[in-house]
């Protein structure tokens, strides 16, 4: 069965310094990865999906993840941080099988200090 | 233009009475998805239409029925409803089952 973990609950980082989110997962195969962002009150926006090809993917708002195989790991990465990321970012994983869905992990919350 | 809406955005409601919440989506997708996200933010899969066909159900009481009248709809009646149903509900869309979800703005169902 597909899991998808992600280690850390929360995290604090200065406005301007650089992000990272970590990401596992499981699954057989090659999976379907996603990072999805959740402002307050508000619905999912996805940040950035990885299906196959070039294991580094850009997304918006100046996002990246890189996916390695070998620690199946999907991390989030930002060079610089704005105030306004302060939010709660999901990683997801998903399967090109017929009666599966997106599972989530269960967030990271991010603040940004000033 | 909004790609997935869900009606209402908001639901009070009182124990053992029944609801319905509401969901669209214009983007010519296949597939539609009800998610439930708990007080910790957990997010859940409840249950996957595709093409009007029930895929998903995960375990959740029957007291939830999904309802598909087209491709474009899939709605979420709850019966009887009880405290543990407080939550926020997502209605999501793809155009194959697991790949890029869309997701509504979400209904945060309060039971008192």
């Amino acid at each position: 069965a597909q899991s998808v973990t992600q280690p850390d609950i929360h995290i604090t980082v200065s406005e301007g310094a650089s992000l990272e989110l970590r990401c596992n997962y499981s699954y057989g195969a090659t999976p379907y990865l996603f990072w999805y962002v959740q402002s307050p009150g508000q619905g999912l926006q996805l940040l950035l999906k990885y299906f196959s090809g070039d294991t580094l993917v850009q997304g918006i708002k100046g996002f990246e993840a890189e996916f390695k195989r070998s620690q199946s790991s999907f991390n989030l990465r930002k060079p610089s941080v704005h105030w306004s990321d302060a939010a709660e970012y999901f990683c997801a994983v998903g399967a090109n099988q017929a009666g599966t869905a997106l599972i989530f992990g269960k967030g990271t919350t991010l603040s940004v200090s000033s | 233009d909004t790609a997935v809406s869900q009606t209402p955005k908001y639901l009070v409601t009182q124990m053992g009475n029944d609801k319905s919440i509401k969901c669209e989506q214009n983007l010519g997708h296949d597939t539609m998805y009800w998610y439930k996200q708990d007080s910790k933010k957990f997010l859940k899969i409840m249950f996957s239409y595709n093409n009007k066909e029930l895929i998903i159900n995960e375990t959740v009481p029957n007291r939830f029925s999904p309802k598909s009248p087209d491709k474009a709809h899939l709605n979420l009646h709850i019966n009887s409803l009880e405290l543990g149903d407080s939550a926020v509900y997502f209605c999501a869309s793809s155009q194959r089952m697991a790949t890029e979800a869309f997701f509504g703005q979400g209904t945060r169902l309060t039971v008192v």
